[in-house]
């Protein structure tokens, strides 16, 4: 079972260009989030989505958008990269909002120069 | 506002055993997490508490007090491969999880 994947693994981006950066997950889950990671900072939830056709602003919103046109796909998009962007992108799921377990991706390396 | 606590880094012997701490403080309370991450990796869930006292699940147990906002995750017979990050993290009264920022735990023979 894959689980989750993310792509891509890492990334280099000039400011002002926009990414996509994309997640897909074979469980079925009805759940999907998107954290960012920053040294000496907890994971910080940017979006997320309850279910296909649904998606709700985390902590962290400003800069970035999703879309859940399927249960599967997840892809988070940044408009207009800035340097603040730089961090690391997870890309989790579980079977529903409440539900014990999130899984996550391995993540996308993201530098904005 | 919301605050999770834990300790940034613990060191520890191979064959020890160790307890790292969480304390939070959160608008409503719907269960805790931790999750161990290795460097460069992604996090994996070790374990959840949503009700006081203590998870024993292998060489791993957690243990949960909600009147004194407090947990702790206790490794036993500690391994090399234990070297990582521990995660606490707080469902909260919206069911949203609350991260804190890590313990990076050391292991040295």
């Amino acid at each position: 079972t894959a689980g989750i994947t993310q792509a891509p693994t890492s990334q280099i981006l000039a400011a002002g260009r926009s990414m996509t950066l994309r997640c897909t997950q074979d469980m079925r889950h009805n759940a999907m989030y998107w954290y960012r990671q920053d040294l000496g900072l907890g994971l910080r939830l940017i979006h997320y989505s309850n279910t296909a056709g649904t998606t709700g602003k985390g902590e962290v919103p400003d800069g970035y958008s999703v879309s859940r046109a399927n249960t599967d796909d997840f892809p988070l998009t940044l408009a207009s990269a800035v340097p603040s962007q730089t961090s690391v992108y997870f890309c989790a799921s579980s079977e529903n909002i409440d539900t014990d377990t999130q899984y996550f991706g391995p993540g996308t390396r993201l530098t904005v120069l | 506002g919301q605050n999770i606590d834990q300790p940034t880094e613990m060191t520890a012997t191979e064959g020890a055993i160790v307890q790292i701490n969480c304390t939070y403080q959160t608008s409503g309370f719907n269960g805790l997490f931790w999750y161990q991450q290795h460097a460069g990796e992604a996090p994996t869930f070790l374990s959840y508490n949503v009700l006081d006292g203590l998870e024993e699940k292998g060489r791993f147990s957690s243990f949960l007090s909600r009147s004194k906002g407090y947990s702790y995750l206790l490794l036993k017979e500690l391994q090399m491969k234990d070297s990582a990050s521990y995660l606490c993290a707080v469902r909260d009264g919206d069911y949203q999880l609350i991260w804190g920022a890590g313990t990076k735990l050391i292991i040295k023979p």
